[in-house]
């Protein structure tokens, strides 16, 4: 079944260590995106990837990175976890016209 | 550049009653447009979207959407509310161009249902 699935879902770590949040999708979609959300927020777009090698910041600056090494994958890495990062995070792919986004379920991130 | 404000970051409405959340979209040309709803602890799920064609847009779960281009408006009803519809619905919107488009999303607006 065509899907979007993020691991984990959640994670609660402490300050300072690596976390890599991934993002699979089954859709063949050429574009992902990652979105960064506080509780009772709106969304805010973090980074984004229009195929393989395709990397762009977005409108939220984020100490994250991310990669896109094969187009089913687009995991986002925080090199120094600090509790300002607590948040949900968001991944969503979309066809290459981009018109309509599929979500995945979130990670919920808690650095203490 | 693109905004949304969605009028009334919290709704509650009666069980059985009609439910009515605002969206207005500021942007130099229609743009395509979309409702989201978001329940507790998931990823946001796709209700409805307007691209072209008819304005009145039917989406899941019993509700619609009409697109009024004079008031720069995508307000989403349900003639009746259910317990099930509580949740947070973001609007959002996107260029018409086809162009690998961004959503830029609503601040959201959480719908409570009373029993």
């Amino acid at each position: 079944e065509a899907d979007i699935y993020q691991t984990p879902r959640y994670l609660v770590i402490g300050t300072g260590k690596k976390i890599t949040l991934e993002c699979s999708q089954t859709m063949g979609h050429d574009k992902m995106y990652w979105y960064q959300q506080d509780p009772g927020m709106e969304l805010h777009l973090i980074h984004y990837s229009y195929g393989v090698n395709s990397t762009e910041k977005g409108d939220l600056s984020s100490e994250s990175t991310v990669s896109r090494i094969r187009t089913e994958h687009f995991p986002l890495t925080l090199e120094s976890a600090r509790p300002s990062h607590t948040s949900q995070y968001l991944c969503a792919s979309s066809d290459a016209q981009g018109n309509e986004q599929f979500f995945g379920p979130g990670t919920r991130l808690t650095v203490l | 550049a693109q905004s949304v404000t969605q009028l009334g970051s919290h709704v509650s409405v009666s069980e059985g009653a009609l439910v009515l959340l605002r969206c207005n979209y500021s942007s130099s040309v229609p743009p395509y447009l979309f409702w989201y709803v978001q329940y507790p602890n998931q990823g946001l799920q796709l209700l409805l979207k307007y691209t072209t064609g008819a304005t009145l847009v039917k989406g899941i779960n019993g509700f619609e959407a009409e697109f009024k281009k004079s008031e720069t408006s995508f307000h989403l009803t349900k003639p009746s509310a259910h317990m099930s519809d509580a949740a947070e619905y973001f609007c959002a919107v996107s260029p018409n161009n086809n162009a690998g488009n961004m959503l830029t999303f609503g601040g959201g607006t959480r719908l409570m249902v009373k029993p």
